[in-house]
């Protein structure tokens, strides 16, 4: 069975400040981790995926396979990063590329 | 272009009640997925179809969640005889293909189903 796992429910920072959104996960086979974004009012978007290796919007996640990890950072929160943060794996192989996410986590940024 | 759209957007049935969620994918899509989403938890996977084959419905709750995709478009998700606990944002997402390794998946706005 696949899970993940996040945490902590809110972050709640100040504009500049370091940001860590922690996630876990399980799983047995070769995952493809993702981050999902949620803005207020606006649908569930891709934010990036530990396979392109991309930073997007300042953040950017390390798969670590040892501690089955895959926490998103960001070195300088600006406001426009509020919104909800939810973290999802699939498997890598297979045609069925199913996500499970976690409960995800409420980011604030304070001006 | 136009992304994913569902409707209703919103939805509020009696116990009991028959519900049909609909689901426009962007065109040319193959994969098409169903999520459901309760209050402070994330999206949790119901059913997926490639083209018009239901390939996976492990997610589905119970019987009384039908989903269907005729022509390979556009995609139904039925409820029947609804209960308070089938209150929730059910999400529609789709991919390009089905290929390993993953196109992204876009998400519709969702459909919240409150049931009284």
């Amino acid at each position: 069975a696949q899970r993940v796992t996040q945490p902590e429910k809110l972050l709640s920072v100040f504009k500049g400040a370091p940001v860590e959104l922690k996630c876990n996960y399980s799983y047995s086979g070769s995952p493809e981790l993702f981050w999902y974004v949620q803005y207020s009012r606006q649908r569930l978007q891709l934010l990036l995926r530990h396979i392109s290796r991309e930073s997007i919007k300042g953040f950017t996640a390390d798969l670590n396979k040892g501690e089955t990890s895959f926490h998103l950072k960001k070195p300088f929160a600006q406001e426009e990063d509020s919104a909800m943060y939810y973290c999802a794996l699939a498997p890598y192989t297979g045609a069925n590329s199913k996500l499970t996410f976690g409960k995800g986590i409420t980011l604030s940024v304070r001006p | 272009g136009a992304g994913v759209s569902q409707s209703p957007r919103y939805k509020v049935a009696k116990r009991g009640q028959d519900v049909a969620l609909r689901c426009d994918p962007i065109s040319g899509h193959v994969s098409l997925f169903w999520y459901q989403q309760a209050l402070g938890q994330g999206p949790e996977f119901l059913t997926y179809f490639q083209n018009e084959a239901q390939l996976d419905k492990s997610g589905l709750p119970s019987d009384r969640f039908f989903a269907e995709r005729p022509e390979g478009s556009v995609s139904t998700l039925k409820i029947q005889r609804t209960q308070q606990e089938d209150s929730a944002v059910y999400l529609c997402a789709s991919s390009l293909s089905f290929s390993p390794g993953m196109d992204e998946q876009f998400f519709g706005p969702g459909t919240r189903l409150t049931v009284l």
